[in-house]
């Protein structure tokens, strides 16, 4: 079975960082990007980052750049997402989501067919 | 950035009517197009990528069509199941954006 699974949601104060990590299992971690899309309390979806099956390529949402840094280590099946200068309008659940065609060191068109069950991050004094 | 336009923003529906929710987006994106179910507290489901190729295991009941700009999702007989939010999304450049979502509730 195809799996994913977010940790490292908190409660941070404005400034502060944090770092989510995304395990995932039942496919070849490598030849599949994988993104991070977050939702506000009672808000829509917004796709925050996407990495390559590879990790060679990288891109960021407006709202993030310069902030979040997405990496993967392909020997663990973890992808991770550092987030720095927290602000109020970061909070949120993230989920974690695998594209749902293969590429390595490219992305892929597809949209994303897993994901897990999110990790909420909270950012308040 | 593509700027991704769903209408209506909700809709009240009864079991077994047809329901059509559209997606606009700003900028041609052939048809590199998505649609997602999510029920409250749960994550997206993905049932339709791209355009009009239904993901394996979602009933017949859901179509899509479109391309360049202008997509529809179609819910031909709702059923109980599919109260839900709906969203479109591009995949054709980064930021890969989402529609703001539709609510299809009860009437």
């Amino acid at each position: 079975e195809v799996l994913l699974s977010e940790s490292g949601g908190h409660l941070v104060e404005p400034g502060g960082s944090l770092r989510l990590s995304c395990a995932a299992s039942g496919f070849t971690f490598s030849n599949f990007a994988i993104n991070w899309v977050r939702q506000a309390p009672g808000k829509g979806l917004e796709w925050v980052s996407v990495i390559s099956g590879g990790g060679g390529r990288t891109f960021y949402a407006d709202s993030v750049k310069g902030r979040f840094s997405i990496s993967r280590d392909n020997s663990k099946n973890t992808v991770y997402l550092q987030m720095n200068s927290l602000r109020a309008e970061d909070t949120a659940v993230y989920y974690c989501a695998k594209d749902r065609d293969y590429s390595s060191d490219y992305l892929s068109y597809s949209g994303v067919d897993v994901w897990g069950q999110g990790t909420t991050v909270t950012v308040s004094s | 950035d593509i700027q991704m336009t769903q209408s209506p923003s909700s809709l009240s529906a009864s079991v077994g009517d047809r329901v059509t929710i559209t997606c606009r987006a700003s900028q041609s994106i052939s048809s590199y197009l998505n649609w997602y179910q999510q029920k409250p507290g749960k994550a997206p489901k993905l049932l339709i990528c791209p355009a009009s190729s239904l993901q394996s295991g979602v009933p017949s009941r859901f179509s899509g069509s479109g391309s360049g700009t202008d997509f529809t999702l179609t819910i031909s007989s709702l059923q109980p199941e599919d109260f839900a939010t709906y969203y479109c999304q591009q995949t054709y450049i980064v930021p890969r954006t989402f529609g703001q979502g539709t609510k299809v509730e009860i009437k």
